[in-house]
């Protein structure tokens, strides 16, 4: 059975803070997305990592993939309030469906 | 560009009514397109994939019988929940996938809140 879990699954920081969210998944996949999801909001796309040690940053955020490791994390580096969201990633499976990681709620305090 | 609209973005209906959530795309033609559920502070779960012109694929658990889904267009997936009951009541979310120069993107409907009294 394909899992995609995310760890932490809550995380509260302080702003100015740095902070990884992990994302482990149990199946080969060459296609990892993230999003993030404000409370009664549908999802924003934030990165697409398409290969093995594929890295992406825009603002705070940066997204990396390490496929033989199943492993992404997402990375956020001085933390500000307006990040205050949840987290998701997804995986993309041979069939071009997407698995869902379990979320991760961040909370940014002043 | 790729702007996916869900309609109606809220609705609420009594036990044993049916609903229609209509998915369009607004710019882009969808080859398939993707209907998920999300209970609250829960993730999204995939419930099935629909591609135009053909019978939708539901997952596992997944009643095609209360489910319906109809993708007779390129721009348009529709999601009927028959006989509603509030176990059913959720955030409904659909997305969409074009065959054009991101065939691996998918892009995110609004969502359609359902509550079911």
């Amino acid at each position: 059975e394909l899992k995609v879990e995310q760890n932490p699954l809550f995380l509260s920081m302080q702003e100015g803070k740095n902070y990884t969210i992990y994302c482990n998944y149990s199946t080969t996949s060459d296609r990892l997305y993230w999003y993030r999801q404000d409370p009664g909001k549908s999802l924003e796309s934030l990165f697409v990592l398409l290969s093995n040690g594929a890295v992406k940053q825009e603002g705070r955020l940066m997204a990396s993939l390490d496929t033989k490791a199943r492993l992404s994390t997402l990375h956020i580096t001085a933390a500000v309030h307006d990040l205050s969201a949840t987290y998701f990633c997804a995986v993309d499976i041979s069939t071009n469906k997407l698995i869902f990681g379990t979320g991760t709620l961040l909370a940014v305090q002043p | 560009g790729a702007v996916v609209s869900q309609h109606p973005s809220r609705v609420i209906c009594k036990s044993g009514t049916s609903v229609k959530i209509e998915c369009r795309s607004l710019d882009f033609q969808a080859t398939t397109m993707f209907w998920y559920r999300q209970f609250p502070k829960k993730s999204l779960m995939l419930m099935a994939t629909s591609n135009e012109g053909s019978k939708a694929t539901y997952e596992q658990g997944v009643e095609k019988d209360k489910f319906l889904i109809n993708h007779a267009s390129l721009t348009l997936s529709t999601l009927t929940v028959t006989s509603a009951h509030p176990e059913d009541s959720s955030f409904y979310i659909c997305s969409a996938r074009g065959s054009g120069a991101f065939p691996y993107e998918q892009y995110f409907g609004p969502g359609t809140r359902l509550t079911v009294t």
